[in-house]
This record gives structure tokens, sequence and C-alpha cells, in this order.
């Protein structure tokens, strides 16, 4: 059972350039959840989102950043006109449907980790 | 949310038992408490969750204090790869929601 997928796992852009970071949750999973963690700091919660729907966006800024999960192909994270602040590791989590028992416990991917030049 | 206090580093050796504390004194009746931990240049792993009892698993144990403000994450036989940041995380049970990250604990293990 492969885990949480990320792809790509580095990506650099430079200043102004659109970055779109791909996240395929864990087989069965209906949850999606994206964090950013800035260099020597920790995770920040950015959106949650199951298909199709955005549940909670109140960690994402509010402008440049969207985020989306279709009916089929995997959530993307997206990235316009970057900035140098932007550049960080997003990591992507995924977490059973409600019915399969406590949907709190989420597993991670191994990250993107953006460069901005 | 709820807030938890961890120390920010904690030493030890290798093959000796670890005890991570973590205070929420704020928790909330239906909080579930989680660790997570993030080994360097990885994502963030589950370890362990639980309410009010005790839990095991085969990664390690989670102590509760009977009033739940307090609870220790326990490695039975630490190995240089659990050298991590542990996160302690307080989130509402039966409910799907972001998780808050502190600052967690850096476990450094000495060989």
């Amino acid at each position: 059972n492969a885990g949480v997928m990320q792809n790509p796992r580095h990506l650099v852009r430079r200043r102004g350039q659109e970055a779109r970071l791909r996240c395929s949750p864990m087989k069965g999973h209906s949850h999606v959840y994206w964090y950013r963690q800035l260099p020597e700091e920790g995770l920040k919660f950015m959106v949650y989102l199951q298909k199709e729907n955005i549940i909670d966006e109140s960690g994402m800024p509010k402008e440049r950043f969207s985020a989306e999960f279709p009916k089929e192909g995997p959530s993307i994270l997206r990235i316009q006109q970057v900035v140098r602040g932007d550049s960080a590791a997003y990591f992507c989590a995924s977490s059973p449907p409600e019915v399969s028992g406590p949907t709190d416990t989420q597993y991670f991917g191994p990250g993107t980790r953006l460069t901005v030049l | 949310d709820a807030k938890t206090t961890q120390p920010n580093s904690m030493e030890s050796n290798e093959e000796e038992p670890v005890h991570l504390p973590c205070n929420h004194s704020t928790i909330s009746g239906t909080d579930y408490i989680h660790w997570y931990r993030q080994l360097p240049s990885q994502g963030p792993e589950y370890v362990i969750h639980g309410l009010t009892s005790n839990v095991n698993n085969r990664m390690a144990s989670l102590a509760i204090a009977e009033d739940r403000k307090s609870s220790t994450l326990i490695l039975h036989r630490a190995t240089l790869r659990d050298a991590a940041v542990y996160y302690c995380i307080l989130s509402l049970g039966g409910g799907a929601d972001g998780l808050t990250f502190g600052k967690g604990t850096h476990l450094i293990i000495q060989p």
C-alpha cells in the first residue's frame, strides 16, 4: 500500500513564475491537508480539502495561493507569482474517511521543497 | 485551540529509555493527544495517540496523567534512528482538522 506521494520533490522557480505542487493521498483516503514549513520553523497548517470541496482554508495566504482536490487525480497546491518568501517545504497529508475511525490521524508525504530564485 | 508545552530539546543515550513530557493544562474533554515526529529532511510521521487511557504500539507508549493535563511519550529503547523532533498535538476527536504543530522537542541520541 503506497504512502502519500508528492511531486516534484524539489522545485526551483524564478520570482514571478507559478509553482504547482501535487499530492496523491493514500489509497482509500478522502481527506487531504497541506502544510508549509519555512526554514528553521515549525509546520503551519494551510488548507484541508475533501474531494471537490475546500473544508478549511484558514491557514492559506489570502493572495496567490490556491488548492484543489478534483474528483479524479491528485490534489494541487498552486502558488502564483512566487516570491522569495515562498521558499519552504510543503507537506501534504491524508486521512481516511470518517466511517473508518478517528479521522485526525494524518499520514504525511515526503514533501516538496520549493526554492524561489 | 488548546496549547501544549514541551522542552526545546532532550538528550539521551542509545539503547536507553526516553521519556518525552508534554503539558496541556487547557485540554478539553474531547481532545485527543497525538504525537508525531519529524526525522531530518522528512515529512512528519504519526507515532501514537490516546484519549484517557495509556496506549502502547510497536513504536512507543503514551502515558496520560489522570487529570489529562500532561502526558509522556516513552521510547523504551532509543536508537540513533529515533533522533527527531517530537511534536505533542491536541486535536478534536471525531472530526478532521488541520493539526497545530508547536516547536516540539528536539531529541538527540548519543551513541
